[in-house]
């Protein structure tokens, strides 16, 4: 079993549909998380950091679960240009470990 | 935000050559740097860990003479590809860890895509 897991998609949604990414972890000595956002053939870019608290910015939303050990990404009134794909990402003591990534494909 | 240059974007080159590619974060300090490879629709791999002034961690399964790493300075690392054949071709992505009190945070390379001929 992968220590970071995504949903595997792709998912494919209409422009203006809500979207919601789930990524569960297994080693509870994680101590912080993170969504990033890749591009084909492009870096990781960093989308926003996941708090317990869970936290927003603009269209997206981060929730994490500790007891679960879950973390989520919302995405509100997809765009076009969110198309990518989606890394959940962990960090433990110094090793950063990557989920497989969620690709989703937004439509006109 | 910070910034960590990439070079070279790409390089082809036949079979049996080595390839460097280098890594520089342009205005943090970075003790620590991570070199990636990632294939075609599949995630990043984490190769290796490259700490400053000390030899490189590489995970499981990377041949460490194979894929030579420096990191000679706090804001430079460099991946060599000894003898790469064609199975070598890939994306190669390295990243730099900047940790403030406020936060710690990855940030990325561009992405060195490496075709072997």
């Amino acid at each position: 079993r992968k220590e970071v897991e995504q949903d595997p998609g792709p998912f494919n949604v209409p422009e203006g549909a809500t979207v919601a990414f789930n990524c569960t972890y297994s080693n509870s000595a994680s101590q912080s998380f993170f969504w990033y956002r890749q591009d084909c053939r492009k870096e990781p870019k960093l989308l926003m950091s996941v708090y317990s608290s869970g936290n927003e910015d603009g269209r997206f939303t981060a929730q994490l679960n500790r007891a679960s050990q879950y973390i989520s990404l919302l995405i509100r009134d997809s765009k076009l240009s969110d198309s990518a794909t989606y890394l959940c990402v962990v960090n433990r003591g110094f090793k950063t470990i990557f989920g497989a990534g969620t690709r989703l494909f937004v439509k006109a | 935000g910070a910034v960590v240059s990439q070079h070279p974007s790409w390089v082809i080159c036949k079979s049996g050559t080595s390839v460097k590619i280098e890594c520089r974060s342009l205005d943090f300090q970075a003790t620590t740097m991570f070199w990636y490879r990632q294939f075609p629709k599949q995630s990043l791999m984490l190769m290796a860990t490259s700490n400053e002034g000390s030899k490189a961690t590489y995970e499981q399964g990377v041949e460490k003479d194979k894929f030579l790493i420096n990191h000679a300075s706090l804001t430079l690392s460099t991946l060599t590809v000894t003898s790469a054949h064609p199975e070598d071709s890939s994306f190669y992505i390295c990243s730099a860890r900047e940790s403030t009190e406020a936060s710690e945070k990855l940030f990325f390379g561009s992405g060195t895509q490496l075709s072997v001929l």
